[in-house]
């Protein structure tokens, strides 16, 4: 089935420590987003990515970070230096020139 | 500063009647509006959509109407049904500035039986 995966459904950070979770796509679409919910924040945009080798900051880039090397796979670091990482991230996946997102089940991320 | 905005936090409907969700923006370079839904601990899926050339869009029980010089749209629910209890994002999308999808922060639906 095509889809997008992400892994792993629970994650725990120890402080000072980064932390990279996976988003992977067999849907052959260019473009890749990374998205951060909050409890009463709706969606924010942490990064995107339109084609390989290039990605754009959304709006609270800060703490975070990203590569894509392959067009199925757009991982998300988040360094140490995000201080409030605990919250719900979606990755998303698009063709490129349409609004239209598909997004992945989500990664729970928590501080222990 | 919110470009799109669902005033209202939660609407609770009874079982068959009509739910009405509201969505505001006010950047007028927008030009195609979706409506997700999104289930607690899962991944937001799509509902429909309607672009700026359009004031409605209907897809079964969802209609979303677009009122442009209000900068407004709205999704109907015709009849209403417990499954529909969900978080309901509403989307806009710029596709001039080819940017990703800006979000509202939701509005959850409660459909009483």
């Amino acid at each position: 089935d095509g889809g997008i995966t992400q892994s792993p459904k629970y994650l725990f950070r120890k402080e000072g420590q980064n932390v990279t979770l996976s988003c992977e796509q067999n849907l052959n679409h260019d473009a890749m987003y990374w998205y951060r919910q909050d409890p009463g924040q709706g969606l924010r945009l942490i990064y995107y990515s339109q084609i390989v080798n290039d990605f754009q900051k959304g709006d609270i880039a800060e703490g975070y970070s990203v590569s894509r090397e392959k067009k199925e796979s757009f991982p998300l670091t988040v360094t140490s230096a995000q201080k409030n990482p605990t919250a719900f991230y979606l990755c998303a996946s698009s063709h490129t020139g349409t609004p239209k997102l598909f997004f992945g089940s989500g990664t729970q991320l928590s501080v222990l | 500063d919110q470009q799109v905005k669902q005033n209202s936090p939660s609407l609770s409907v009874q079982e068959g009647r009509i739910s009405i969700l509201n969505c505001d923006y006010t950047n007028s370079m927008f030009d195609y509006f979706l409506w997700y839904k999104k289930y607690p601990a899962e991944g937001p899926t799509f509902l429909i959509s309607i672009s700026s050339i359009k004031d409605k869009n209907e897809d079964g029980r969802f209609t979303v109407f677009l009122n442009k010089s209000a900068k407004h749209l709205s999704l109907h629910i015709v009849p209403s049904q417990p499954g529909d209890s969900a978080v309901y994002f509403c989307a806009a999308s710029a596709s001039q500035a080819g940017t990703a999808l800006i979000f509202g922060k939701g509005t959850t639906l409660s459909v009483s039986s």
